[in-house]
């Protein structure tokens, strides 16, 4: 499978609690983009990398938010001390430098009670 | 005003009638152009890119681009039920050339 991974594709979570998923992008892609979509919303821009350096984080990113990319290869995002506003579909795309056709994963689905 | 808008829908038309779904953007610089399909529950899929004024075809789809008017539009023909979707407009800013920031997406239904 050479298309964008995403892990877990559902979440549940008290609130309060912490959680971290994983994005393993399409191999060649040095692009990994994080996006959080909301229903009826479009995709909302979280952050991104060129390969393990994080170049933009959203405004609308609290500190409650943190992404890394260690190697240059997979990514994780970690939201700490959950709150309801955070359920939403976390969303991780590719893209190759300089290209900025992304391709997107299967999505994960937090829901926080 | 937002940096990208849609309208939202739903937009209903009959199997077989051409379905036009309209974009507006408000970064004048903006360079690169997409439209993303994204059916229920599941993640956008990528469908067209247009990078240049005019018109750009691929199979059903066409996309158009005015930069002047900063409009993108995307056309389907031959509307079929599996295209009921909602499509996503997504533009790369000026201001940050290496991301994509979308619309709200426009809901698409074919009556069959």
């Amino acid at each position: 499978d050479t298309g964008v991974s995403q892990n877990p594709r559902h979440k549940i979570t008290k609130r309060g609690q912490n959680v971290t998923f994983r994005c393993d992008p399409i191999s060649e892609h040095n692009r990994l983009y994080w996006y959080r979509q909301t229903l009826g919303q479009g995709p909302e821009f979280l952050t991104y990398f060129q390969n393990e350096a994080q170049l933009e984080k959203s405004r609308l990113l609290s500190d409650r938010f943190s992404a890394e990319r260690p190697k240059g290869s997979f990514s994780t995002l970690e939201i700490q001390r959950t709150e309801q506003g955070d359920s939403a579909m976390y969303l991780c795309a590719s893209s190759e430098t300089g290209y900025t056709e992304a391709f997107f994963g299967q999505g994960t689905r937090l829901t926080v009670v | 005003q937002k940096e990208v808008e849609q309208n939202s829908g739903p937009l209903s038309v009959p199997e077989g009638a051409i379905a036009s779904l309209n974009c507006t953007y408000s970064d004048r610089g903006s360079q690169s152009f997409f439209w993303y399909r994204q059916y229920s529950g599941k993640s956008p899929e990528l469908i067209m890119s247009i990078y240049s004024n005019g018109d750009k075809e691929d199979g059903r789809f066409t996309a158009q681009l005015n930069k002047a008017s900063q409009y993108v539009s995307l056309l389907i023909r031959d509307s079929q039920p599996s295209d009921s979707a909602t499509y996503l407009c997504a533009v790369n800013p000026k201001t940050s050339y290496d991301k994509v920031i979308f619309g709200p997406g426009t809901s698409l239904s074919v009556i069959p």
